[in-house]
């Protein structure tokens, strides 16, 4: 099993361009979640989905946008990108909401210029 | 919002010695799940505790969940160099479906 899948590793972009990062969880888990890590603040929570069709905002969503078309995938767009989007970006996976372990990918760093 | 801190936000330790990070959430938590990230790494689930009052251990780390489910703490004894790594505790409220984590705790071990 490959578990979940993030696209890409690293990433440069340019002051104002969009793109989107991609998750894909192959364990047909119902929750999915995106979290951005910088130093001294850990993990934090960007938008989250709790089954297909279906997404919420988490601690900081300016600037993030999310879909949920399928179980598999749950892509995080940058609208338009800042310095401030600068940081590691982990998507997670869980069987169910209650009492289930979180699956992370393997993580993908973006560098805003 | 709910907020959830963790102290130290660094511990050095020598080889050998004892290792606590403390979790103190602003709400009272459903759980209490605990990390660990290896460096470039990326989070691994360790455990979860559900109960008021609960203590779990995984051979030399024990961890526990508060009487008011708010805080808890992770404790290693007599650390080895494969403890290094960030520690990180996460919890939902009840009502919410939001796991939020804390802030980390960042363990390195001298040998």
């Amino acid at each position: 099993n490959a578990g979940v899948t993030q696209t890409p590793k690293f990433q440069v972009l340019k002051t104002g361009q969009s793109m989107t990062l991609q998750c894909a969880q192959d364990m047909n888990h119902e929750y999915m979640s995106w979290y951005r890590q910088d130093p001294g603040m850990g993990l934090r929570l960007i938008h989250y989905s709790v089954g297909a069709g279906i997404t919420d905002q988490g601690e900081v969503p300016n600037g993030y946008n999310v879909s949920r078309s399928t179980t598999e995938d749950f892509p995080l767009r940058l609208l338009s990108a800042a310095p401030s989007q600068t940081s590691v970006y982990f998507c997670a996976s869980r069987t169910g909401i209650k009492n289930t372990e979180a699956f992370f990918g393997q993580g993908t760093r973006l560098t805003v210029v | 919002g709910q907020q959830v801190m963790q102290i130290p936000q660094y511990q050095h330790v020598q080889e050998g010695e004892d290792f606590t990070t403390y979790c103190n959430s602003s709400t009272t938590l459903s759980n209490i799940q605990w990390y660990k990230q290896r460096p470039g790494g990326h989070p691994v689930f360790l455990i979860q505790l559900v109960k008021s009052g609960e203590v779990k251990k995984q051979k030399r780390l024990t961890f526990q969940f508060g009487e008011a489910k708010k805080n808890s703490s992770l404790h290693i004894t007599a650390t080895q160099t494969t403890d290094v790594g960030t520690y990180f505790c996460a919890g939902i409220t009840s009502g919410t479906y939001k796991y939020i984590f804390g802030t980390g705790t960042r363990l390195k071990v001298l040998a």
